[in-house]
């Protein structure tokens, strides 16, 4: 049983388009994340959603919108895309927010813009 | 300036050797995890580990809260321990999140 599923696993497409990330758990947790990491592999929070409740936002441009339609889903929607975005999106899960308790990290999603 | 620092940035060792992978951390903090991402990018999780010493087969982590860092320890090293090894932590000053290294590139050598 996959704990933090995201699709699709890999995504090309041009700038200027629009695109989406889909994640789900099924870990039962109130809390879910995405992060991305770029080609340094340096990786950074992006969002944070807590029962659906958007916490934290990482000034993260406005073209990045994120959505959680319940507990067990996060999506991320990107418009206007640039060269920039080209990067891995992890989406991840735990109990609570922050590092009290595991943090469980999806197979993530490699974006490149052409 | 870098608030996590991971060192040293590479390490390239012998199939069985052993291994210490430091992070410092430049304030208080309320947590700290360790993880492993695999040469397939995977994100495993190996240690939830805010002070004290713990062991999971031949991983261990030390974090010293009052001196700002911690130790992962990997003994026997075999191929398959090779990857990016992440340390994060959430800085007490509140903010729900984990801030992760800069990471440490280990390559075992068969």
């Amino acid at each position: 049983d996959t704990a933090v599923s995201q699709t699709p696993k890999y995504l090309v497409t041009q700038m200027g388009n629009d695109k989406s990330i889909k994640c789900e758990q099924n870990l039962g947790h109130d809390t879910m994340y995405w992060y991305k990491q770029d080609s340094k592999k340096f990786l950074k929070i992006m969002f944070s959603y807590n029962n659906k409740e958007l916490i934290i936002n990482e000034t993260v441009p406005n073209r990045f919108s994120p959505k959680s339609p319940d507990k067990a889903h996060l999506n991320l929607h990107i418009n206007s895309l640039e060269l920039g975005d080209s990067a891995v999106y992890f989406c991840a899960s735990s109990q609570v927010p922050g590092g009290a308790y595991e943090q469980y990290f999806g197979p993530g999603t490699r974006l490149t813009v052409t | 300036g870098i608030q996590v620092e991971q060192s040293p940035p590479d390490l390239i060792l012998q199939e069985g050797a052993n291994s210490t992978l430091r992070c410092n951390f430049s304030d208080s903090v309320n947590n700290l995890q360790w993880f492993h991402q695999n040469p397939w990018g995977q994100l495993i999780n190996l240690f939830y580990i805010p002070s004290g010493t713990k062991q999971n087969g031949r991983l261990s982590a030390t974090t010293v809260a009052t001196e700002r860092y911690s130790l992962l320890y990997i003994s026997s090293s075999q191929t398959t321990d090779s990857g990016v090894y992440f340390c994060a932590v959430e800085f007490a000053f509140g903010n729900e999140k984990l801030t992760f290294g800069t990471g440490t590139r280990l390559t075992i050598i068969p």
